[in-house]
């Protein structure tokens, strides 16, 4: 049963275009939900971490939200350097190690 | 910045192999972990370390495989006959506690 699910799979925006991505997550008693930026044939690099309702953080065109059901990684303006595959995880139901979703592919296109 | 770094970047190998993925942690992490992406999809959790054992595996991580901090540096994944359904990206990653993990490049396994 998947713990993460993201949404859209792909997503192709115009260079300036903002949007949203969405991770819905079933876990209960979240011990934090995580975003991470994963460019080709490379390791995951550490975007974000929540961890309770209504928390918000940003980083330069990215900001990430959560509510109790999901969270959004809302990009504002975006550039072609921003695309990339956009992963949400959570810890598992024991231990710490984090389940990750599909991701999202976006491109931007100048 | 201190980063994940991993070894070989890329490995060809025949399958029934034995072979050995390894990786040096960031130095004052304490959590180890492996995780492998098969090309096209999703990262998947193998196994995690704590204080010289195992803390937590996944189903993937059957008896072919084993893990091993063999000094205060290394952490080594061994694959011990490797099939060609092995073939796929391994990431090494290290956490400070129980929060964010830091990922290294990856290692490519090829099973021919």
């Amino acid at each position: 049963e998947d713990q993460v699910t993201q949404s859209p799979e792909a997503l192709r925006l115009q260079e300036g275009e903002s949007s949203s991505l969405n991770c819905s997550y079933t876990v209960s008693g979240l011990r934090g939900l995580f975003w991470y930026r994963q460019d080709p044939g490379k390791g995951p690099e550490f975007l974000f971490t929540l961890y309770s309702a209504g928390e918000e953080k940003e980083k330069e065109r990215l900001k990430a939200t959560l509510t109790k059901k999901e969270s959004f990684l809302h990009i504002t303006a975006p550039k072609p350097e921003d695309s990339a595959t956009y992963l949400c995880a959570v810890p598992g139901h024991s231990g710490y190690a984090l389940n990750f979703g599909k991701g999202t592919s976006l491109l931007v296109t100048p | 910045e201190p980063e994940v770094t991993q070894t070989p970047s890329h490995q060809v190998t025949q399958m029934g192999q034995e072979v050995i993925l390894r990786c040096v942690p960031i130095s004052n992490h304490l959590y180890f972990y492996w995780y492998r992406q098969i090309l096209g999809q999703k990262v998947e959790f193998l196994v995690s370390f704590y204080n010289n054992e195992i803390s937590e595996k996944s189903e993937i991580f059957d008896d072919q495989f084993s893990v091993e901090r063999p000094d205060g540096s290394n952490f080594t994944l061994k694959i011990r006959s490797t099939k060609l359904e092995d073939s796929a990206m391994y990431f090494c990653a290290s956490s400070e506690d129980t929060g964010e993990l830091f990922f290294g490049e990856g290692s490519r396994l090829t099973v021919l």
